[in-house]
C-alpha cells in the first residue's frame, strides 16, 4: 500500500515568487494537515483538512493556503517567498482528524534564495 | 507557537544501553504520540497514547500517557544502531481538534560503537 506522497521533493525558488506543494493521502483516509518543520525544531501545524473543509489553522500569515479536492489529495500554497518560509514542509494523512494517528509524508525541502 | 518541553536535547549512549525520554506542557493532550525521525524523511508513527495511564508497548519501545495528560515518556531497551535519529513527543491539545498536533523540539539519540 502506498503511503503518504509529496511532491516536489525539493524545489529552489527566489523571494516573492510563489510555490505550490501536493500532497496525497494513504488509500482510505480523509484528514490531510501540513506542518512547517525548520533546521532543528520540530514541526508546526499550518493547516488541517477533513472532508475538504479546513478544520483548523495555525498561527502562520495569509500568504499561506491550501485546499483539498474531491479525492482527498491536498495543495498548500505560499505566496510571496521570503528567506524564512525555507523549510521541510511536511503533509501528515489520518482516517479522520487530528486526534487519531497521523501519518507523515517525506516532506518538500523548500530553498527560497 | 507552543511546543512541547521535550528533554532531554541529546543523548549520547553505549549499543546495548537503555534509553528514556519525555515530555511535559502545562496544558492537557487528549493524545500522544511518539514519532522518529531519520535525516530527510518524514517522521514515523512508533506509539500512539489515547488515554491517560495507558501504557504501550511496540518491540523494544515503551511509551505512557502520564496520569495528569500533561507528559509522557518514551523507552527504548537494548539500543542498537539502527535506532539512532531524532525522536519526537507530539500531542492533541484537549478541546483542541482545530489545532493540529503541538510537536516538542524532539531528542536526538546517538549512539557509540
Amino acid at each position: 500500500d502506498a503511503g503518504v506522497t509529496q511532491s516536489p521533493t525539493h524545489l529552489i525558488k527566489t523571494r516573492g515568487q510563489h510555490v505550490t506543494l501536493r500532497c496525497s493521502p494513504i488509500s482510505g483516509h480523509k484528514s490531510v494537515s501540513w506542518y512547517q518543520q525548520v533546521l532543528g525544531q520540530g514541526p508546526q501545524f499550518i493547516f488541517q483538512y477533513y472532508e475538504k473543509e479546513e478544520r483548523g489553522r495555525g498561527n502562520f500569515p495569509d500568504r499561506f493556503s491550501a485546499r483539498q479536492f474531491p479525492n482527498y489529495s491536498s495543495e498548500l500554497n505560499v505566496n510571496a517567498l521570503l528567506l524564512g518560509d525555507s523549510a521541510l514542509y511536511l503533509c501528515a494523512s489520518s482516517f479522520r482528524g487530528a486526534s487519531t494517528e497521523a501519518f507523515f509524508g517525506q516532506g518538500t525541502r523548500l530553498t527560497v534564495v | 507557537g507552543q511546543q512541547l518541553n521535550q528533554s532531554p536535547q541529546s543523548m549520547f549512549i553505549q549499543e546495548g544501553e537503555d534509553v528514556s525520554m519525555n515530555c511535559t506542557s502545562s496544558s492537557i493532550f487528549n493524545t500522544w504520540l511518539w514519532y522518529k525521525q531519520d535525516p530527510g524523511e518524514g517522521p514515523v508513527l512508533l506509539i500512539a497514547l489515547y488515554k491517560a495511564g495507558e501504557l504501550t508497548s511496540n518491540g523494544r519501545l515503551t511509551a505512557q500517557f502520564g496520569i495528569t495528560r500533561k507528559d509522557s515518556f518514551l523507552n527504548i531497551s537494548a539500543s542498537i544502531p539502527s535506532d539512532v535519529g531524532i525522536y519526537f513527543c507530539a500531542g492533541q491539545l484537549a478541546g483542541g481538534g482545530a489545532d493540529g498536533l503541538t510537536f516538542g523540539k524532539g531528542t536526538h539519540l546517538i549512539i557509540q560503537p
